[in-house]
């Protein structure tokens, strides 16, 4: 299976600040990345797909780059609404896997 | 609107068995592939098994392979999951997700509100 590494595993940040969170593949893959958002006691929520493409509904603070083992999701001026973890997700393989995730903290 | 509503959580012992079910509207079901995501409590998210559209394609992660079988039934747009030779470390909350397409799971764009599973004696 392919490894996602995330980092760091948390954050503290105030509203308005800008958070970058990185994503490592264990192989190469392409632009086959996911970024998922959960919120304790909620349906998770995707955001971007493709590397760089955002859900619709989705606001224009979320953007992503990267491709083939590096990527990163940047969340420019965080809002109170921001607080969650953050999955990246691979789906080059049949066999889906997550990064360990990221909390965003205040 | 996209609706996911899982149900069949349980506490259930180890070595037993169960089946999830997933009632999917809002959204023509046969056109998507379905997968199975799990958390189990205080981990991260982990992808289970997926379906194609029609059904005729499945992927499991080795975790659960020869253990747990996806299964979906189109007239009735539901998606299931059945769980056998229950572990502990099968304990977590299971989501029923859609995908954006319909060959494989790839891009889990809408999720469900999960069940609890719970493998305890």
């Amino acid at each position: 299976d392919i490894q996602m590494t995330q980092s760091p595993s948390s954050l503290s940040a105030s509203i308005g600040d800008s958070v970058t969170i990185t994503c490592r593949a264990s192989q190469s893959i392409g632009r086959y990345l996911n970024w998922h958002q959960h919120k304790p006691g909620k349906a998770p929520k995707l955001l971007i797909y493709s590397a760089s493409t955002l859900q619709s509904g989705v606001p224009s603070r979320f953007s992503c780059s990267g491709s083939g083992t590096d990527f990163t999701l940047t969340i420019s001026s965080l809002q109170p609404e921001d607080f969650a973890t953050y999955y990246c997700q691979q789906s080059y393989s049949t066999s889906l896997t997550f990064g360990g995730g990221t909390k965003v903290e205040i | 609107e996209v609706q996911l509503l899982e149900s069949g959580g349980d506490l259930v012992q180890p070595g037993g068995s169960l089946r999830l079910s997933c009632a999917a509207s809002g959204f023509t079901f046969n056109n998507y592939a379905m997968s199975w995501v799990r958390q189990a409590p205080g981990k991260g998210l982990e992808w289970v098994s997926g379906i194609s559209g029609g059904g005729g394609s499945s992927y499991y992660t080795d975790a659960v392979k020869g253990r747990f079988t996806i299964s979906r039934d189109n007239s009735k747009n539901t998606l299931y999951l059945q769980l056998t030779t229950l572990r502990a470390e099968d304990t977590a909350i299971y989501y029923c997700v859609k995908d954006r397409a319909v060959g494989r799971a790839a891009i889990l764009d809408y999720w469900g509100q999960g069940t609890l599973v719970t493998v305890s004696s």
